[in-house]
C-alpha cells in the first residue's frame, strides 16, 4: 500500500487565487482528517470525515476554506480566494476506526505558498 | 475544550544523554494520550501511546493525572532520535485528535 496520497506536493499561487489540495486515504479507512501545520500553532485539525460525511468542520478557519468527500477514494481541500496567511502545509491522514485503536496515517503533506 | 502544550519549541542535548521532551493536557474526562514523531524527509507517524504502556525505541512516556502531563523520556539519546515530536490527546471513545506545537529535538554529537 502506497499509505495516505497527497498532491501536489508543493503549490505556489498568488494571493486571490483559488487553491485545491487533493488527498487519497488507505483504501478501507472510515476516517479521513486534515491538518494544518505551521510554526506557530502546530498542527491543527481542520476537519474530519468519517464514512465521507463530515463530522467536525469547527477548526476550518472562514468559509473561504471548504472540503469535500466525493467518495471513499477522494478528498480535496479547497481555498478560495487563498491569502498570504494561508501559507503552510496542509496535511492529510486517515484511519480505519478513528479510535485510539487505530493510528493515524498521514501523507506527506503539500507545502502551499500563497505569495 | 481539549488542549495540549508543548513549552519547548527546541531541545538539543548531546548523544548518550538522557531525553525529556515534556507534554501536558487539559481536558476534564478521560483522555488517550499519544505521541507521534516525524523524521527529516518522512511522514508524521505513532510513536507510542499511553495506554500500550511499551517502550519503542527506547522511549517511554507515563501518564500523571495529577499532574495532566504524558512527559516522553529516553535514557540515553541517539543521533537518530532527533526529529519533530509531537504529543496529542484524543478524548476517551472520542476521534478528534489534538496535537501540540511540536518539539525539534536535535541530538548532538
Amino acid at each position: 500500500d502506497a499509505g495516505v496520497i497527497q498532491s501536489p506536493r508543493h503549490e505556489v499561487t498568488e494571493m486571490g487565487q483559488e487553491v485545491t489540495l487533493r488527498c487519497k486515504p488507505i483504501s478501507g479507512h472510515d476516517y479521513l482528517f486534515w491538518y494544518r501545520q505551521t510554526m506557530m500553532r502546530g498542527l491543527e485539525l481542520l476537519i474530519y470525515f468519517n464514512n465521507n460525511v463530515p463530522i467536525d468542520d469547527s477548526g476550518m478557519p472562514e468559509d473561504r476554506f471548504s472540503a469535500k468527500m466525493p467518495n471513499a477514494s477522494f478528498s480535496t481541500l479547497k481555498i478560495q480566494p487563498s491569502e498570504p496567511r494561508d501559507s503552510a502545509v496542509y496535511f492529510c491522514a486517515s484511519s480505519s476506526s478513528g479510535t485510539g485503536d487505530s493510528p493515524l496515517h498521514f501523507g506527506n503533506g503539500t507545502r502551499l505558498t500563497v505569495t | 475544550a481539549q488542549r495540549v502544550t508543548q513549552p519547548e519549541k527546541l531541545l538539543s542535548v548531546f548523544k548518550g544523554a538522557p531525553v525529556e521532551l515534556k507534554c501536558n493536557y487539559s481536558y476534564s474526562g478521560s483522555p488517550e494520550l499519544f505521541w507521534y514523531v516525524q523524521y527529516s524527509r518522512q511522514r508524521l507517524q505513532l510513536l507510542l501511546r499511553h495506554i500500550s504502556r511499551e517502550s519503542i525505541k527506547g522511549f517511554t512516556a507515563d501518564l500523571n493525572k495529577g499532574e495532566t502531563s504524558f512527559h516522553l523520556k529516553k535514557p540515553f539519546a541517539q543521533e537518530e532520535d532527533s526529529a519533530m515530536y509531537y504529543c496529542a490527546l484524543m478524548p476517551g471513545g472520542g476521534n478528534k485528535l489534538t496535537f501540540g506545537t511540536g518539539t525539534q529535538l536535535k541530538v548532538e554529537l
